[in-house]
């Protein structure tokens, strides 16, 4: 059971670049969500989605869009990259509204 | 706004001795806690939960307390080994299915 796959685990773009962060889940998981990571701060909420088809903003949405076609699947979109989204992306599902988040292994991203 | 928060924001211990970590939450509507462990190049991993009903729960080796008047949460760790070397956070579930993570405490332990 391979949990919450993410990929790709390294990535550097140029300013302006645009790319997807992939993310995926085996254990039909309803409500999925992305984090970023930055030094000395906790985990930061982007998106989140409780189901195929529904999408909400999180607490720091700006420069990031994301979709929900699948319930196994999540991306998240960077439409124009900027130094100031390097960081460390986790993305994460859920099972129901009373258990824990299962995380993935992160995404480091780079932005020069 | 709300947060969660650690009152250290490194912690050493001897191995074999018994760690504290302690966790500062702001929302005294929060009804549901977890406390995870992230090893370097890791995603966070669950570690144990408690519910606000609810003042302790053990698992094996560790202890979570909530002291819901102080607003308060611990997470205790037996005899600590090598491998609990990480950082560990409090997160805190305030509103649907989201939670909101403190900053994390770097547990180090000395040989």
């Amino acid at each position: 059971n391979a949990g919450v796959t993410q990929t790709p685990k390294f990535q550097v773009l140029k300013t302006g670049q645009s790319m997807t962060l992939q993310c995926a889940q085996d254990m039909n998981h309803e409500y999925m969500s992305w984090y970023r990571q930055d030094p000395g701060m906790g985990l930061r909420l982007i998106h989140y989605s409780v189901g195929a088809g529904i999408t909400d903003q999180g607490e720091v949405p700006n420069g990031y869009n994301v979709s929900r076609s699948t319930t196994e699947d999540f991306p998240l979109r960077l439409l124009s990259a900027a130094p100031s989204q390097t960081s460390v992306y986790f993305c994460a599902s859920t099972a129901t509204v009373n258990t824990e988040a299962f995380f993935g292994q992160g995404t480091r991203l780079t932005v020069v | 706004g709300e947060s969660v928060g650690l009152h250290l924001p490194t912690l050493s211990v001897q191995e074999g001795d018994n760690s504290i970590i302690n966790c500062a939450y702001s929302n005294s509507a929060s009804d549901y806690f977890i406390w995870y462990k992230q090893e370097s190049g890791k995603g966070p991993q669950f570690i144990i939960d408690i519910r606000s009903n609810m003042d302790k729960r053990q698992g094996q080796r560790v202890t979570v307390l909530l002291n819901k008047t102080v607003k308060h949460l611990s997470l205790q760790i037996a005899a600590t080994q090598p491998g609990d070397s990480a950082v560990y956070f409090c997160a805190e579930r305030n509103y649907g299915q989201n939670f909101v993570f403190g900053p994390g405490t770097r547990l180090s332990v000395l040989p």
